[in-house]
């Protein structure tokens, strides 16, 4: 089956600290993408960053980073010097290729709070 | 601007009362699709579209109906709304129906059914 696990509900940080969230898939499928999704109180979806299963490097976009591991099949997302302004839900998500609707399947999510 | 907008932004109703949300986009995408959001479930698809006049169930489509007869438009329709139904709903589009192609979402209607 395929199925995102995250496995955080909630998360602390300092200001100015780095934050890991994990996320574990599973798949049968060789190709598929994984995303981070970014969800403020306000409620929108923010698409923050994508990892293909056939990159070898780890995606990186400004403070967002993905840590690929594909033998562990997890693609946690890591935010570098935290600001106020990252708290909010982050959702990974995954999308599978020959998958019958071609849907993203999500994880529960993570509430990141961030500390001043 | 590209983008996707839901219409409309929030709304409170009362059960049986056939309600329509609409979606856009104006990207010339061909997926175009239907999540709702629930507490400590994620966001689960509703129906899919994967062009004009082509539309399918996704893992949760009891309660609810979908057209797609043009490319742009995918209304999600409601046509006798229970409280259960009461949830955050996302509009998405995609270009194509490949693993890499992003998802743009829309804004969500909140929806209560009272």
């Amino acid at each position: 089956a395929q199925k995102i696990t995250q496995t955080q509900p909630g998360m602390f940080v300092q200001e100015k600290e780095a934050v890991t969230l994990d996320c574990t898939y599973d798949t049968s499928d060789q190709s598929y993408g994984l995303f981070w999704y970014k969800q403020p109180s306000s409620g929108e979806m923010i698409f923050l960053i994508y990892q293909g299963s056939y990159d070898e490097q780890n995606a990186t976009e400004g403070r967002y980073s993905l840590n690929f591991q594909k033998a562990r099949k997890s693609a946690n997302l890591v935010i570098s010097a935290s600001q106020l302004g990252d708290s909010a839900m982050y959702f990974c998500a995954m999308r599978v290729v020959g998958g019958a609707t071609n849907k993203l399947i999500f994880g529960t999510g993570t509430l990141l709070a961030v500390q001043p | 601007e590209a983008q996707v907008t839901q219409n409309p932004r929030y709304l409170i109703t009362v059960t049986g009362k056939k309600l329509t949300v609409t979606c856009s986009q104006n990207m010339n995408h061909e997926y175009m699709s239907w999540y709702r959001q629930d507490p400590g479930l994620g966001l689960r698809q509703i129906y899919y579209s994967m062009n004009v006049e082509v539309t399918d169930k996704g893992d949760v489509p009891e309660g609810y109906k979908v057209s797609r007869k043009e490319k742009r438009n995918f209304p999600l329709i409601l046509e006798s709304p229970s409280p259960n139904q009461t949830s955050l709903y996302f509009c998405a589009s995609s270009f194509g129906l490949a693993y890499y192609n992003e998802q743009f979402f829309g804004p969500g209607t909140r929806l209560t059914v009272l």
